[in-house]
């Protein structure tokens, strides 16, 4: 799977937006961007994922580049429940069964 | 719909015993996948299993370390004897199909500390 580069922390005010950046110059034309963010002390929790256009559910937005080569997570309303550890992973469409967690972005949500 | 489902969820074992860790995936998942989280580092691959097969261990230990995931019941992850640096948070996955466009629900975790 490519790598992906994203800022070790961010810090946020509560009930304001937090954009993630993540990079993925190397991304190849079959690879989906997928966001997980870790909680303290839980599992891993599916945020959202995509493959060229924006989506948005119920916990977040994604924004992906023309180009595919970034992409950025978009809480809308941070509250002090989404602090956690954010990872931005990409895993190929076929054969893409592993997650590969690199060291994520810790968001700190301050009241 | 239960979740991921992991037990136990805090395992104490000395150096040189065995530790059994388990986990039920969701109904009708039929993909599995071990991680493991040492104290302070990044969450890393160590097997995807489905059903009675072994499809990619690229990240297990070579030795002590097995997983197995029967026609009936839970994924087992089984460490044999032990050791210090076997400390960690090990976390399971379940999938209903493979492929990279699913997404993994993930279980709590079951937090082994060796003594």
């Amino acid at each position: 799977d490519a790598k992906t580069t994203q800022p070790n922390s961010m810090e946020s005010n509560e009930e304001e937006p937090v954009h993630l950046p993540c990079n993925h110059s190397t991304i190849s034309g079959t690879d989906y961007i997928h966001w997980y963010r870790q909680l303290p002390s839980q599992g891993p929790e599916y945020v959202i994922h995509g493959l060229t256009s924006n989506v948005n559910n119920r916990m977040a937005s994604l924004a992906i580049a023309e180009d595919r080569k970034s992409s950025t997570l978009i809480l809308h309303r941070a509250t002090l429940r989404d602090a956690a550890v954010y990872y931005c992973i990409l895993r190929d469409g076929a054969a893409g069964n592993k997650l590969t967690f690199g060291g994520g972005t810790r968001v700190l949500v301050k009241p | 719909n239960a979740g991921v489902m992991q037990n136990p969820r805090h395992l104490v074992r000395r150096r040189g015993q065995e530790a059994r860790l388990r986990c039920s995936p969701m109904k009708g998942h039929s993909h599995v996948y071990w991680y493991r989280q040492l104290p302070e580092e990044g969450l890393k691959f160590m097997v995807y299993l489905q059903k009675e097969n072994i499809i990619d261990e690229s990240g297990m230990p070579k030795e002590r370390f097995s997983a197995e995931f029967p026609k009936e019941g839970p994924s087992i992850l089984r460490i044999q004897q032990v050791v210090r640096g076997d400390s960690a948070a090990y976390f399971c996955a379940s999938s209903p199909l493979a492929g990279g466009y699913n997404e993994q629900f993930f279980g709590p975790g079951t937090r082994l500390t060796v003594l």
